[in-house]
């Protein structure tokens, strides 16, 4: 069990566009899932944190308006990368935990390419 | 804040040898502490969780790790390496509601 999702698991954009990355738990429900980013040969950096029918909470240095956040069920939270550049390329981890003190489970990572 | 740094950004070790990556956590509070697997290109896979139950702490493919309170440690081990181990390994705690990762163990098998 705890089966996270996410799609697409590779993007190639042009500069400008908008990309939006799916994330699913697939046999359980998430009351909170995590957005992270990871550049090469890095550990992950958590954007933001997203519960179900709130604002995101977004850390520190990282854009709100660039990286909408939606949660709107308890099996579905968004990542939309507006006006992307080449600098958002990167590899977009979610993950998404059923409670408190339940462990993350994690999806394959998105890998965005903004040419 | 908690936080948890590793020990050696890189281990390469022998087809059977015993693997040891090395994990210390600066924490107030009794931690909650996690061993990460990352294969490339593909997320997280958890191996095990530490939640004072128990501080021998038995995952997934093998491994073990083992929470020393005297020490701040909680170190990965394998006995015996598979060529299937090669990945990269992140030891993390938990922070309130958030991961903290440490910066990551590249694991390497010969043959």
């Amino acid at each position: 069990g705890a089966v996270v999702s996410q799609h697409p698991s590779r993007v190639i954009c042009k500069s400008g566009t908008s990309v939006k990355i799916e994330c699913r738990s697939l046999d359980f429900q998430a009351t909170t899932m995590f957005w992270y980013r990871q550049f090469p040969k890095q550990s992950l950096m958590l954007m933001a944190t997203s519960n179900e029918g709130s604002k995101a909470t977004y850390e520190q240095g990282v854009e709100k308006d660039k990286f909408l956040i939606n949660h709107a069920s308890l099996t579905l939270s968004t990542l939309t990368v507006t006006s992307a550049h080449p600098e958002d390329s990167s590899f977009y981890i979610c993950s998404a935990r059923r409670g408190r003190d339940q462990p993350q489970h994690f999806g394959d990572g998105t890998r965005l390419s903004i040419l | 804040a908690q936080s948890v740094t590793q020990l050696g950004s890189h281990v390469s070790v022998s087809e059977g040898a015993l693997v040891l990556l090395r994990c210390n956590y600066s924490s107030s509070v009794p931690p909650y502490l996690f061993w990460y697997v990352q294969y490339p290109n593909q997320g997280l896979q958890l191996l095990l969780k530490y939640t004072s139950a128990a501080t021998l702490v038995k995952g997934i493919n093998g491994f073990e790790a083992e929470f020393k309170k005297s020490e701040t440690s909680f170190h990965l081990t394998k006995p015996s390496a598979h060529m299937s181990d090669a990945a990269e390994y992140f030891c993390a705690v938990q922070d309130d509601y958030k991961l903290s990762f440490g910066a990551g163990t590249t694991v390497t098998v010969r043959a």
